[in-house]
Parts: C-alpha cells; structure tokens; sequence
C-alpha cells in the first residue's frame, strides 16, 4: 500500500513571505496531482505533474516533481490570505485511475 | 459553478435512522467516487464507480452502501447510522485517464448523536 506522508503537517506564516510544502512517496507516482481544499468545501485540483523533473507555475505557485517521482514540492511566493487551507498531494494509480491522497498539510496565511 | 453537487450540506440525525445522501453531476462522468474525511484529516476513498451498474468497495472499509442505476446520480445510504459515523462525506467525478483531475463536491457534514 502506497504511503504519501506530506511536510509539515501545520504551518502558519505572515502574509507575503515565501512557504515551501513537501509530499513524499514510499513508491513511484504514476501520476502526482496536488489539490487545495478549503474549510467547508471539497478539494480543488491545482496541477497534475507526470514527468520526473517537471516544474509548473501556477501566479505565485511553483510545483516541482522530483526526478526519481517519488516527491513533489510546492512553493508558494508572497502568500496572501487566500492561500489559506489545506493542501493535499494525490497519486493516481496506473491500472484502476483511483486517486490516493497523502496526510495534507494546513496552512494559514496571517494577514 | 458547481457541476457536481450534494445534497444535504448538513445533516444531524438520531442513531439507528436511515440516511441517504445524494450526489449528482452535470459532466456525463462514466467514473464516481465517495470519500470520507474527518476534519482536516487526509480522504479515504470508501466507495467507487466506473459506469452505470458498477459499485466497488474503496480502500476504506465502510458499512454504507452505494448504487449507481444513472450515470449521473451516485447515491450513499447508510441503513442504521452510529456515532462512529460522524464525518465528512465527499463526492467526486472524474473522465478516464491520469491526466484528469478529480472534480469533488461540496461534501455532506453529518453527525450523528
């Protein structure tokens, strides 16, 4: 059974300064997507990164597969009160297409 | 604008009735899943579905039950709910291929006292 442990669990920083959150896998990803969900809704997807070393920007959001695939980051620049929530990396199984999410991490940007 | 969509939002109800929370969506989505979430914690994939006539159990054991007779509607019942039961209930639909995302809906918040 896969294990996708995300880094830090919590993190609460001042509005405007950089954040970087980390999902690492005890396997390769077939295919990593990283989702945001805020309180009281369902997650929404941000991105989908299938080859290793693949970097995408999203405005003020960087997502960085690792070479080997088995980790992602994402770096968020000069975060604002909008970025608050929870941020849940995903892989998507090859042979059935069912996604397994990681543990998440909650952030809160202070203003 | 929401294309799937779930009905009720909240729902606090007695231990041992009978529930069913709805799900329904817009997409023409052949595959549909149920997860549950407590809060702030990560998903757990309880039921799914890949067409009309097709339910899985997911990776989490649940005792609700699902059906999917309309490739738009994938409904879960529970028959006698507890207070084990409390949690978050997330629907989602996707197209076929890893490319795509998961769409979810807004969730169900039940509790059961």
């Amino acid at each position: 059974t896969q294990l996708l442990e995300q880094s830090p669990q919590f993190l609460s920083i001042q509005e405007g300064e950089n954040l970087t959150v980390y999902c690492n896998s005890s396997s390769v990803f077939s295919s990593l997507q990283w989702y945001r969900q805020e309180p009281g809704e369902g997650p929404v997807l941000l991105v989908t990164v299938v080859t290793g070393g693949e970097v995408k920007k999203l405005k003020r959001l960087t997502f960085q597969f690792g070479d080997a695939r088995k980790d992602s980051s994402l770096h968020i620049t000069a975060a604002q009160p909008g970025d608050t929530g929870l941020y849940l990396c995903a892989d998507i199984n090859f042979g059935n297409e069912k996604l397994t999410f990681g543990t998440g991490t909650r952030l809160t940007i202070i203003p | 604008e929401a294309d799937i969509y779930q009905t009720p939002r909240y729902l606090v109800i007695g231990t041992g009735k009978k529930i069913t929370l709805e799900c329904s969506q817009t997409m023409g989505h052949d595959k549909m899943y149920w997860y549950q979430q407590d809060p702030g914690m990560e998903l757990h994939l309880i039921h799914y579905s890949y067409g009309v006539n097709s339910t899985e159990k997911g990776d989490l054991s649940s005792e609700s039950t699902v059906s999917r007779i309309r490739t738009e509607h994938f409904p879960l019942t529970l028959e006698s709910a507890r207070p084990s039961h409390t949690s978050q209930y997330l629907c989602a639909s996707s197209e076929h291929g890893r490319n795509y995302g998961y769409t979810f809906g807004s969730g169900t918040r039940l509790t059961v006292v």
